[in-house]
């Protein structure tokens, strides 16, 4: 199984939007509702964001949004704050109890 | 709350055996909803998921890595445990125990540093 594909980088300036893609195939992304985003800021574990392609877990920002088209999930987060700064990963489920990560993508607060 | 905590060496020789152990604690290991997986991330790179057990010892491995691979679980102590066979410094990294469900993790261990080097 390859690792799903995101941009290197990704900016934005306070208050806008920055969407980031995450695209994999019919056997991953396309294939199950099982796609998740994870935050990570520098020296730190990944925090998850974002479950099951548009769900957010109790406690984050309705800022962070999930939608997926095809064999492609995105992740938007609205109103970009400087703590938004991190790398993001997504992830899907990949059948036969499988799990692939994707590349990451680097969001800078300009 | 649930906190994972990962324990192990942080310096491994080529060829050898790289073996860490999750402790879970704040809520129980024996789940039906959940699975406990291992998951690594190189210096500057992203994250490869390595495997996951369910409570009753049934594993599942990334394929890329399933020949030197082995998790286990001791219910008793709340844990379990990574091991990796016959590392070379490719293996060097960042190792994660997390919590998850059939498509995320949720709960996450702040991770041990191994690095492979003689």
């Amino acid at each position: 199984q390859s690792a799903l594909t995101q941009p290197p980088s990704a900016s934005g300036s306070p208050g806008q939007s920055v969407t980031i893609s995450c695209t994999g195939t019919s056997s991953d992304v396309g294939g199950y509702n099982y796609v998740s985003w994870y935050q990570q800021h520098p020296g730190k574990a990944p925090k998850f964001i974002i479950y099951e392609v548009t769900k957010r877990p109790s406690g984050v920002p309705d800022r962070f949004s999930g939608s997926r088209s095809g064999n492609t999930a995105s992740l938007t987060v609205s109103g970009l704050q400087a703590e938004d700064e991190a790398d993001y990963y997504c992830s899907s489920y990949a059948g036969d109890n499988n799990y692939v990560f994707g590349t990451g993508t680097k969001v800078t607060v300009l | 709350q649930l906190q994972l905590q990962e324990s192990g060496p942080g310096l491994v020789k080529p060829s050898e055996t790289l073996s860490l152990t999750c402790t879970v604690s704040g809520g129980s290991i024996i789940s039906a909803s959940y699975f406990w997986g291992w998951i690594r991330q190189p210096p500057g790179k992203g994250l490869e998921w390595i495997g996951t057990i369910f409570h009753s010892g049934s594993t599942y491995y990334n394929p890329s890595l399933k020949s030197r691979v082995s998790i286990s679980v001791d219910t008793s102590k709340s844990q379990f445990s990574l091991k990796l066979n016959s590392v070379t410094a490719a293996d060097t990294g960042v190792y994660y125990c997390a919590r998850h469900g059939v498509g995320d993790f949720d709960h996450w261990g702040q991770g041990a540093l191994v690095t492979v080097s003689s």
